[in-house]
């Protein structure tokens, strides 16, 4: 299939850093993407990594491997405010017409 | 402004009715999509449209259909409601780039 996983929880508590793993089922995707959404809001863009390797913005950095099949996105210096559900997604073409999104991860961050 | 906006924000119906969903685009983007997403919150890709144009119909029943009058608009109808249709639809568009999706603030379906 086309499947993206993801874990289906994390949590942590404020001020530390948490990876939020995302393995492919399948080859085919031209990089990975990542989404944040609170609950009851839209999905928002976090980034998106073309090649292997760390992007780094702000507290946030995604990571890609594709020989691995495996990306992650890093929370550093957690804030409640980064309570939210995060998906990873990737794009089966290179127009980035269709965006497969994996299962996603509800991050809960406690005091 | 608003860059994808979506109305209404909630819609209750009964079971067999027909119902639009309207979006519009403010950046200029050339690609708009629907998605569905689930109460397990999954998110779907049903349709995506490059300047009008229909360029993928991800096997959803022929009760919905999509409608673009032009590349800032993508509307959604939907017939013969059923119960399973209970979802939030999400209106995004993007450029064809890495700069990723921009989505509207969803549409909140419950059949009834």
């Amino acid at each position: 299939g086309q499947s993206l996983e993801q874990p289906s929880e994390v949590t942590a508590v404020e001020g530390a850093i948490v990876q939020i793993n995302c393995t492919y089922q399948t080859s085919g995707f031209y990089g990975l993407s990542w989404y944040q959404q609170h609950d009851g809001g839209a999905p928002t863009f976090l980034s998106y990594n073309a090649l292997d390797g760390l992007e780094e913005t702000g507290r946030f950095s995604s990571f890609l491997s594709r020989s691995d099949s495996y990306g992650y996105l890093l929370l550093q210096e957690l804030q409640m405010k980064d309570s939210a559900s995060y998906f990873c997604a990737g794009p089966r073409d290179t127009g980035f017409q269709k965006l497969v999104f994996g299962t996603g991860t509800r991050l809960l961050v406690s005091p | 402004d608003t860059a994808v906006s979506q109305t209404p924000k909630y819609l209750v119906t009964q079971m067999g009715n027909d119902k639009s969903i309207k979006c519009e685009q403010n950046l200029g983007h050339d690609t708009m999509y629907w998605y569905k997403q689930d109460s397990k919150k999954f998110l779907k890709i049903m349709f995506s449209y490059n300047n009008k144009e229909l360029i993928i119909n991800e096997t959803v029943p022929n009760r919905f259909s999509p409608k673009s009058p032009d590349k800032a608009h993508l509307n959604l109808h939907i017939n013969s409601l059923e119960l399973g249709d209970s979802a939030v639809y999400f209106c995004a568009s993007s450029q064809g780039t890495g700069s990723g999706y921009t989505f509207g603030s969803g549409t909140r379906l419950t059949v009834v």
